[in-house]
């Protein structure tokens, strides 16, 4: 079974810069997830989809913070304008929907601001 | 004061030694989770528990839901199981919560 694809594994941006993140859930997984992993911290939860709708954002830096999930399938998250603390890992995971199961995770995406 | 609490922070053993982490939390849930995350790499996905144990090769879990704990065991640890162990619970819908996870060191 293929696992959950995240690009890219490593990007360094400066300050004030824009960055984007992309997820191919495992398929026919409908909840999707984008977490942050800050050094030393486990992952929180920065918003969870459900098919192509928002189920929680509400720890989702919104001003600067965005994500998307159009189809139903790949979700894009995007920060822009970044800032030096949001150098992180940040990622993603899918799940089914309708029975208790393990969360997958994709090996995610180190962004480092500087 | 976190939903999740795990202990210890950070743990160094020599190979061979049994190692215990333990995790705590303080809200319902429908299912406790253990992970592992290597370096550089993705978590891995340990264990689901619901109630009792359960065990996979030298890596054993439990939980007890009345205490609210559940512990992970490692026997006969080796280099190898050098990673950080997450616990992470599963409360309404599908939404994790996680540990701030446990860094364990295994020196030859």
């Amino acid at each position: 079974e293929a696992g959950v694809a995240q690009s890219p594994r490593y990007k360094i941006i400066e300050k004030r810069q824009s960055v984007a993140f992309w997820c191919n859930p495992i398929s026919g997984h409908a909840t999707l997830y984008w977490y942050q992993q800050i050094l030393g911290q486990g992952p929180k939860l920065l918003i969870q989809f459900q098919n192509n709708g928002v189920v929680d954002d509400s720890q989702l830096p919104k001003d600067r913070f965005s994500a998307e999930r159009l189809k139903g399938v790949d979700s894009t998250l995007k920060i822009q304008p970044a800032k030096l603390e949001d150098s992180a890992v940040y990622l993603c995971a899918s799940s089914l929907v309708f029975r208790v199961t393990e969360a997958f995770f994709g090996q995610g995406t180190r962004l480092t601001v500087v | 004061k976190n939903e999740v609490e795990q202990s210890p922070q950070n743990l160094t053993a020599q190979e061979g030694e049994f190692i215990t982490i333990n995790c705590s939390y303080s809200v319902g849930i429908s299912a406790l989770h253990w992970l592992q995350q290597h370096p550089g790499g993705g978590i891995v996905s340990l264990f689901m528990l619901s109630s009792g144990k359960k065990k996979h090769g030298r890596l054993i879990a439990t939980i007890n839901i009345q205490e609210k704990h559940s512990s992970l065991h490692i026997t006969a640890s080796h280099p190898r199981d050098s990673a950080v162990y997450i616990c992470a619970v599963r409360t309404s819908g599908s939404r994790l919560t996680f540990g701030e996870g446990t860094q364990l060191t295994v020196n030859p």
